[in-house]
């Protein structure tokens, strides 16, 4: 059982224009959401951040959106730039088990010049 | 600058044998954690520790063992290594904190294995 899920494993979007990864989970314990990018032969780094109390977090470029009744959240990233082309994990934990984060399978995202 | 420091970074095993890849953190984590990474797949969870001598296992632990006798170090023991262990491994630590400092998660940049 799958807990978390990207349902779309790439994306290719124009040098400029927005990138929208989606991710959905099943687990209504989860109450914290995390996206992380990876870059080939790297380990994943830490990119944004939501709690469930909320409904938006921004970051410069980034932004992500959590739909909690629709058990859903997105990352926009705008404008996409090339340095952007990576894989880019979706993760949830739970503070009643705060040690373990479940990862979705990733997107891969290609921005093109 | 360390952060999250996994040895060795590449191993071929044969069928069989046994292998440690060691895992240490330099930023008094209380969390520490092993996913591998299998080809268009994501992360998963093989095992985890919440604190010395704390460790619990994952997704998929068959055919791994942990321990945590240290805050720092966190290895990962592959007792008979077989064909379906081929993978990257990557560990993991992060803060028991709360917000920001305890919900990112610090990765290290992983080790390749291959059994043949």
């Amino acid at each position: 059982d799958q807990q978390v899920k990207q349902n779309s494993p790439s994306l290719s979007v124009q040098e400029g224009r927005i990138s929208i990864l989606n991710c959905d989970y099943t687990n209504s314990m989860f109450d914290y959401f995390l996206w992380y990018k990876k870059y080939p032969a790297e380990g994943p780094t830490f990119l944004i951040s939501i709690s469930s109390i909320k409904d938006k977090n921004e970051d410069g470029r980034f932004t992500v959106f959590l739909n909690k009744s629709a058990k859903h959240l997105s990352l926009h990233i705008v404008p996409s730039q090339p340095g952007d082309s990576a894989v880019y994990f979706c993760a949830a934990k739970s503070n009643n088990n705060a040690g373990k984060s479940t990862f979705g399978d990733g997107t891969t995202l290609t921005v093109k010049p | 600058n360390a952060g999250v420091t996994q040895t060795p970074k590449f191993q071929v095993l044969k069928t069989g044998q046994s292998m440690t890849l060691q895992c240490a953190q330099d930023m008094n984590h209380e969390y520490m954690s092993w996913y591998r990474q299998d080809p268009g797949m994501g992360l998963r969870l093989i095992h985890y520790s919440v604190g010395a001598g704390i460790t619990d296992q994952g997704e998929v632990p068959n055919g791994y063992n942990v321990s945590r006798s240290t805050t720092e170090d966190f290895p990962l023991r592959l007792l008979s290594a077989a064909p379906s262990q081929t993978s990257v491994y990557f560990c993991a630590s992060s803060s028991a904190g709360t917000g920001f400092s305890g919900n990112t998660i610090y990765f290290g940049e992983g080790s390749w294995l291959t059994v043949v």
